[in-house]
């Protein structure tokens, strides 16, 4: 069994670039959330997927869109960035569907740094 | 709306002395719980969760923490401190609205450990 994985583990860019942050979800695992942890802060919820469809949003702007693939795989794309987006982005990858706590496991994290 | 007040933001401890770190949530209805720690340079890693199960739960590294609901609290505590325990500890609750299982996190408790 593979844990989460993520892709790069850095990463910088400039003001106004997009950028698109990987993720391979634990195996059996259905369900990807995305995470913003800004230095010193706890994590941010971005959104999640749940067999390949968003299945909730937290408070961020539509520049930050996802998408999950069929092997539930998923990506995280930031358009337009901003010096804010500055963070260290998480997935994790949990079993959703009625009935199941979502005990969710953490990848390691992309650093995002915006110059 | 679910929420989670860590009571803390920073606690030192000495080597070999008792751990607590506070947690007050609010939910609407039974909420699952969870405490996550996060080593620096590190991924977040899940130390224990309640669901509803028994109320004093343990998890690893001899953490344990105890659900009470009258109070609406869930510390985490640790009979004796190690070095290895310095980090950065989250306080987590799981909102559990149709098949969107976000997890609402606290701010962080920041562990030191003294020697």
């Amino acid at each position: 069994e593979t844990g989460v994985t993520q892709s790069p583990t850095h990463l910088i860019k400039t003001r106004g670039q997009q950028v698109t942050l990987r993720c391979s979800s634990q195996s059996g695992h259905n369900t990807v959330s995305w995470y913003q942890q800004a230095l010193g802060q706890g994590p941010q919820f971005i959104f999640q997927y749940y067999r390949e469809e968003e299945n909730g949003r937290g408070n961020f702007p539509p520049r930050f869109s996802g998408l999950q693939f069929p092997n539930y795989s998923s990506e995280l794309n930031v358009n337009a960035l901003e010096l804010d987006d500055s963070a260290l982005y998480l997935c994790a990858s949990s079993l959703g569907g009625s009935g199941h706590y979502n005990e969710q496991f953490f990848g390691p994290g992309t650093r995002l740094t915006v110059l | 709306a679910q929420s989670v007040t860590q009571l803390d933001s920073h606690v030192s401890v000495s080597e070999g002395t008792p751990v607590l770190l506070r947690c007050n949530y609010s939910s609407s209805y039974s909420p699952s719980l969870f405490w996550y720690v996060q080593h620096p340079n590190k991924g977040l890693q899940l130390l224990l969760k309640y669901t509803s199960a028994a109320t004093l739960v343990k998890g690893i590294n001899g953490f344990e923490a105890e659900f009470k609901k009258s109070e609406t609290s869930f510390h985490l505590t640790k009979p004796s401190a190690h070095m290895s325990d310095a980090a950065e500890y989250f306080c987590v609750v799981s909102d559990r609205t149709g098949n969107n299982r976000k997890l609402i996190w606290g701010l962080g408790t920041s562990l030191a450990v003294n020697p």
